[in-house]
């Protein structure tokens, strides 16, 4: 079957780094996507990886590595207001997105 | 600013009354979607259309129906609402070309949470 694992819930603190694991099991692969969701808000798009390695947009980076079926979104210095649900996402061979339940970031001063 | 609109942020029906959530997107996109989202789970697909008039059976169908009259209009009926239904319904909109990337970016509107009782 098609799934997403990234963890429940994460805490880290202002002006650090933290790290976002997400393993992914898909029919093809067509992509990885991450959004991230504000508390009673809409997803809003972060980044899209189709090759293997690292793409940099500014404070926030992602990877992938299709042979192993994994990502990780990479925030840097680290601002209260990225306190959020970050959720991984899967494009499977016919273009259909798979999505992860996400992962509560915890932001602690 | 483009935008997805839902009509409704907040709605609590009764078992058995007809839901009508609407959805309207200003960026001429082709592709729309509705989701729900509950906690613990990821998105999961109700409906998507791909043009005026045509509709497409997502994951979990059941006990809904769609209708897209215009193209920039994606409405989401729920025949006779029961409790298994109070849940957060989203809808999102794509660009049938993926452009450069070939990524499908959604946009999501802000959601309208429904609670059955």
């Amino acid at each position: 079957g098609q799934n997403i694992d990234q963890p429940t819930e994460m805490t880290a603190t202002e002006g650090a780094i933290v790290q976002i694991n997400c393993t992914y099991q898909t029919s093809g692969f067509n992509g990885l996507f991450w959004y991230q969701q504000h508390a009673g808000e809409a997803p809003t798009f972060l980044s899209y990886n189709v090759l293997d390695g690292l793409e940099e947009k500014g404070r926030f980076s992602s990877f992938l590595s299709r042979s192993k079926g994994y990502s990780y979104l990479l925030l840097k210095e680290l601002q209260m207001k990225d306190s959020a649900s970050y959720l991984c996402v899967s494009s499977d061979s016919n273009y259909q997105l798979i999505w992860g339940a996400g992962t509560k970031l915890i932001i602690k001063p | 600013d483009v935008k997805v609109t839902q009509s409704s942020r907040y709605l609590v029906k009764r078992t058995g009354e007809k839901v009508f959530l609407e959805c309207v997107q200003d960026m001429d996109h082709e592709n729309m979607f509705w989701y729900r989202q509950d906690p613990g789970l990821g998105l999961r697909l109700i409906y998507f259309s791909y043009d005026v008039k045509m509709k497409e059976k997502g994951d979990i169908p059941e006990g809904y129906s769609v209708s897209r009259e215009k193209k920039e209009r994606f409405s989401l009926i729920l025949e006779s609402a029961s409790t298994n239904q109070t849940s957060m319904y989203l809808c999102a909109s794509s660009p049938r070309d993926r452009g450069e990337t070939g990524a499908n970016v959604l946009t999501f509107g802000a959601g309208s949470r429904l609670t059955v009782l």
